[in-house]
């Protein structure tokens, strides 16, 4: 059973801020947000994760709403090369189990 | 710092032979994980280990089996491969879940076909 929601494509033009929603309405309190890529067949790449707070990275920013239920992943200047699947997913750490589900489809075009 | 290795990359079999998947990692981590990942779907957890000596079943472990007899390497085997089996395999790695948790280092993939 998916626990987060994500549309299955999105398009973005070059240059652009590319924003990747997520919904996960039933998270738990103690479950991480995370966000991963893959590009073509190669292996999944992380991107950022956060708990509550926004986070920022070298790669993107990660906008958690207050009540958590929703996530964005921002990509601020998207390239060609950021084409690629993105998973949004929850996890608790536990024992760092990550369940993938089928991703948004980000295609960045010219 | 090679991080998360796979051998091989590419493999085809026939029903009914058997053979290891090898991955081994540098980064000292504790957490190890196998998934594997059909055409158009997401990953899915094979098996899983939290250290040297244990393992654990993931979502579809069927078929499948594994060691970590050291704490750098993971085996995969399939014992009596079937065209089922014919899919993409990651391998993962990761430090275990603290106070910030810790994101999960993937290889490249093995691509296995079963004819």
């Amino acid at each position: 059973d998916a626990k987060t929601t994500q549309p299955p494509s999105m398009d973005c033009a070059e240059g652009r801020a590319a924003n990747l929603p997520c919904n996960h309405s039933t998270i738990s309190g103690n479950e991480y947000v995370y966000w991963y890529r893959q590009i073509h067949s190669q292996g999944p790449q992380y991107i950022i994760h956060g708990l509550k707070n926004n986070e920022t990275n070298e790669m993107a920013s990660l906008i958690i709403t207050e009540d958590r239920k929703s996530s964005t992943l921002i990509l601020p200047h998207a390239t060609l090369r950021d084409t690629a699947v993105y998973y949004c997913i929850l996890n608790t750490g536990t024992a760092s189990k990550l369940t993938f589900g089928t991703g948004t489809r980000l295609q960045v075009t010219l | 710092n090679a991080g998360v290795t796979q051998t091989p990359k590419f493999r085809v079999l026939k029903t009914g032979q058997s053979m290891t998947l090898l991955c081994a990692q540098d980064m000292n981590h504790e957490y190890m994980y196998w998934y594997r990942q059909d055409p158009g779907m997401g990953l899915r957890l094979i098996h899983y280990s939290v250290g040297e000596g244990t393992t654990a079943k993931g979502e579809v472990p069927d078929g499948y089996n594994v060691s970590r007899l050291k704490k750098q390497n993971f085996l995969l085997g399939l014992e009596s491969a079937a065209p089922s089996q014919t899919s993409v395999y990651f391998c993962a790695s990761s430090y275990p879940g603290r106070r910030s948790n810790q994101p999960q280092h993937f290889g490249d993939g093995t691509r296995l076909s079963i004819l």
